[in-house]
C-alpha cells in the first residue's frame, strides 16, 4: 500500500508570492490534514478536509487555504509569502470515517523557505 | 481549545534502559491519544495510540498509560536502543473529530550506546 506523497519536498520563494503545496493520500482514505511544523511551535493544525469539504479549521490567518479533489488529492495555498511562513508543512492522511478513523498517517512534508 | 503540555523536552538515556515521555491534556472531550516518532527528514509515524475507554495498551517494548481523571497520558520504552532515537510527539484529539489533533511540543530522546 503506497504512503502519504507530498510534493514537491523542498521549495524556495520570496516574500509576497504564493506557493502550493500537494498531498496525495493513501488509497481508500477520504480525510486529509495539514501541519505547519517549526521549531518555536512545534506541529500546528491548519485545516482538514474530508469528502472535498472543509471539516476543521485551525488558527491560521485566510492567506492559508486549501481544497480537496474528488480523488482525495489535496492542495494547499499559501498567499503573500512572509519570512515566517518558513516550514515544514506536513499533510496527514486517514479513513475520515468508520472504526479506523483516528488512525492518521504522515507524509514526509514539504520542506518551504522563504526568503 | 485543546492544550498539550509534554515533558521533557529533552531525555538521554543509556542504551537498554527505560523511558518514559508524559503529556497533560486539558479538554475532557479529547479521547483518543496517539504517539509519534519522528526521525530527521521524515514525517511522523504513529507508534502507538490508546483510547478513552483503555488505561493502558503494550506493543512490545513500547506502552502508554492513560490517566482520564487527571488527564495525563504517557510513553514508556524499554530496553531502549540506539535506533530509538528520535523527536517524540504525544497528541490529543476526539474520535469523532479526529481530523484535528493537537500536538505537545516533542520529546528529543537520544539512546547512548
Amino acid at each position: 500500500k503506497a504512503g502519504v506523497t507530498q510534493t514537491p519536498r523542498y521549495l524556495i520563494k520570496t516574500r509576497g508570492q504564493q506557493v502550493t503545496l500537494s498531498c496525495s493520500p493513501i488509497s481508500g482514505h477520504r480525510s486529509v490534514s495539514w501541519y505547519q511544523q517549526t521549531p518555536g511551535q512545534g506541529l500546528q493544525f491548519l485545516f482538514e478536509y474530508f469528502s472535498e469539504t472543509q471539516r476543521n479549521k485551525g488558527n491560521f490567518p485566510g492567506r492559508f487555504s486549501g481544497r480537496q479533489f474528488s480523488n482525495s488529492r489535496s492542495e494547499m495555498n499559501v498567499s503573500t509569502l512572509e519570512l515566517g511562513d518558513s516550514a515544514l508543512y506536513l499533510c496527514a492522511s486517514s479513513p475520515g470515517q468508520g472504526p479506523m478513523n483516528t488512525e492518521a498517517f504522515f507524509g514526509q512534508g514539504t520542506r518551504l523557505t522563504v526568503v | 481549545g485543546e492544550n498539550v503540555e509534554q515533558h521533557p523536552s529533552t531525555l538521554s538515556v543509556q542504551e537498554g534502559d527505560s523511558a518514559v515521555i508524559k503529556c497533560t491534556y486539558s479538554d475532557s472531550a479529547s479521547n483518543y491519544f496517539p504517539w509519534y516518532k519522528q526521525e530527521l527528514g521524515k514525517g511522523p509515524q504513529l507508534i502507538i495510540d490508546i483510547r478513552s475507554n483503555v488505561g493502558e495498551k503494550k506493543d512490545q517494548r513500547i506502552a502508554v498509560t492513560l490517566n482520564k481523571t487527571a488527564k495525563h497520558f504517557s510513553l514508556h520504552i524499554t530496553e531502549t536502543q540506539p535506533e530509538d532515537s528520535a523527536v517524540y510527539f504525544c497528541a490529543a484529539s476526539q474520535r469523532t473529530n479526529a481530523g484535528k489533533s493537537t500536538f505537545g511540543d516533542g520529546t528529543t530522546l537520544t539512546v547512548k550506546p
